[in-house]
């Protein structure tokens, strides 16, 4: 069993839909949350970073995490063709992982106008 | 574009040979990472540097080895290559140490091993 699963979809919505994204984790030493949006041929570029329970909202993009279900979602509101690509959870437990990240399949994600 | 940069862009080589990629950060970042994204294992952490030591350490094969120079760029030596070596590798770069530095990812090396 993989530490972090995410559905790779694809998910395919029509344009001023509300995405949802999600991610479970079996390791509670997880600490930190993070979401990486990944366009085609491009390297993952940090949309959202968390440490808390609880929501965290930044324009249309707000990430949920529940550390006692060990859960963690991002919803994209009124999402636009523009949003297309492929989304990852990122996980760090902190301390002397440092940097580390343990990243999720990746979720595809198509915006059709 | 992030500020860092990768080379080459892509990679063809046979089975058994070894090939090097290189990273060069974003200006004033001390901290280099290495990741290996493919279909199947998706993006795996390799390895992180700071200031030219090894910080922490993912599933990296022993045929791997990367290093981190005076100048802050960074090389990821792979040898004996296999066909599931085959991916795409990518170096980012983050100011500092800890997990709360943002890791900025360069454009990526595309290894094709035949």
């Amino acid at each position: 069993q993989k530490e972090v699963e995410q559905d790779p979809g694809p998910l395919s919505v029509p344009e001023g839909a509300i995405v949802s994204l999600n991610c479970t984790y079996s390791n509670s030493a997880f600490q930190y949350f993070m979401w990486y949006r990944q366009y085609s041929r491009k390297g993952p570029e940090l949309l959202m970073y968390t440490y808390s329970s609880g929501n965290k909202e930044d324009g249309r993009f707000t990430a949920q995490v529940d550390k006692s279900s060990k859960y963690i979602s991002l919803f994209i509101r009124d999402s636009q063709p523009s949003d297309s690509a492929t989304y990852l959870c990122a996980l760090n437990a902190g301390g002397t992982s440092y940097g580390k990240l343990t990243f999720g399949q990746g979720t595809i994600l198509t915006v059709h106008p | 574009d992030s500020g860092v940069t990768q080379t080459p862009k892509h990679l063809i080589t046979a089975t058994g040979q070894r090939v090097t990629l290189r990273c060069s950060p974003r200006s004033g970042d001390l901290s280099v990472y290495w990741y290996q994204q493919s279909l199947d294992q998706g993006l795996q952490f390799l390895i992180q540097y700071y200031n030219g030591e090894e910080r922490a350490k993912g599933n990296i094969l022993e045929r791997f080895s990367a290093q981190q120079f005076p100048d802050l760029h960074s090389e990821l030596n792979l040898s004996s290559l296999e066909l599931g070596d085959s991916a795409l590798y990518f170096c980012a770069s983050s100011v500092g140490i800890t997990n709360t530095d943002t890791q900025y990812f360069g454009p990526g090396t595309r290894l094709t091993v035949l």
